[in-house]
């Protein structure tokens, strides 16, 4: 069995401060953990993914996501927000052999202000 | 480079009709998957199809069929529309195998069923 909480539906942050979404999970394997991101009308892009490698995952954008067992938790970060990152993010656990055996958190929405 | 195309992009329904989403694919990939997204409820798998010639159900299928018609084209079938099935649909396509590597998806089809 497997779920994923995220942790805060709606996130606001001014230009050039740092992003912090926060993704907490649970599942009876080693996971896999991926972040996507949704910006409005449009369909989800693979951020970065965590596959039992490296537990610091860098990705796209400057987006970068730390794999902590202990706290089971895989927080998505950026040092300086952009104009452009407002969008929607998606925190997805699973594990090997396919999609159909991952599961969607809800989404954060990201709001930067100017 | 096309990716993963869907039409209809928007569809209003009376309760009853039918209609069919249509999904393409130019990648290659061997699997195919159509989600509904609904707020505050992220992603659910409706149907996905490991490879060319199987389907098989998601977390949602009831009130849905599917098609794969090929390796490139996964249709989405609602038989006699209701509206809870308003909603927005995704296809998506990814490599199977052990390793859960990227989905990638469509832009979507917003369908309103009155």
């Amino acid at each position: 069995a497997q779920s994923v909480t995220q942790l805060d539906s709606h996130v606001s942050v001014s230009e050039g401060t740092p992003v912090l979404l926060r993704c907490n999970y649970s599942s009876s394997y080693s996971p896999s953990l991926f972040w996507y991101v949704q910006h409005p009308n449009k369909g989800l892009q693979l951020l970065l993914k965590y596959t039992s490698a490296a537990t610091l995952v860098k990705g796209i954008n400057g987006f970068e996501a730390e794999f902590k067992k202990s706290e089971t938790s895989f927080h998505l970060t950026k040092p300086s927000a952009h104009m452009s990152d407002a969008a929607e993010y998606f925190c997805v656990v699973g594990r090997s052999g396919g999609y159909q055996k991952v599961t969607f958190g809800t989404g954060t929405k990201l709001q930067v202000i100017p | 480079n096309a990716g993963v195309t869907q039409t209809p992009k928007f569809q209003v329904l009376k309760t009853g009709q039918s209609m069919t989403l249509q999904c393409a694919q130019d990648m290659n990939h061997n699997s195919m998957y159509w989600y509904r997204q609904d707020p505050g409820m992220g992603l659910r798998l409706i149907y996905y199809s490991a490879s060319e010639g199987t389907t098989d159900k998601g977390e949602v299928p009831n009130g849905y069929n599917v098609s794969r018609l090929n390796k490139r084209e996964f249709s989405l079938r609602l038989e006699s529309a209701a509206p809870s099935q308003t909603s927005v649909y995704f296809c998506a396509s990814s490599w199977t195998g052990g390793d859960t590597g990227e989905l990638f998806f469509g832009e979507g089809s917003r369908l309103t069923v009155l």
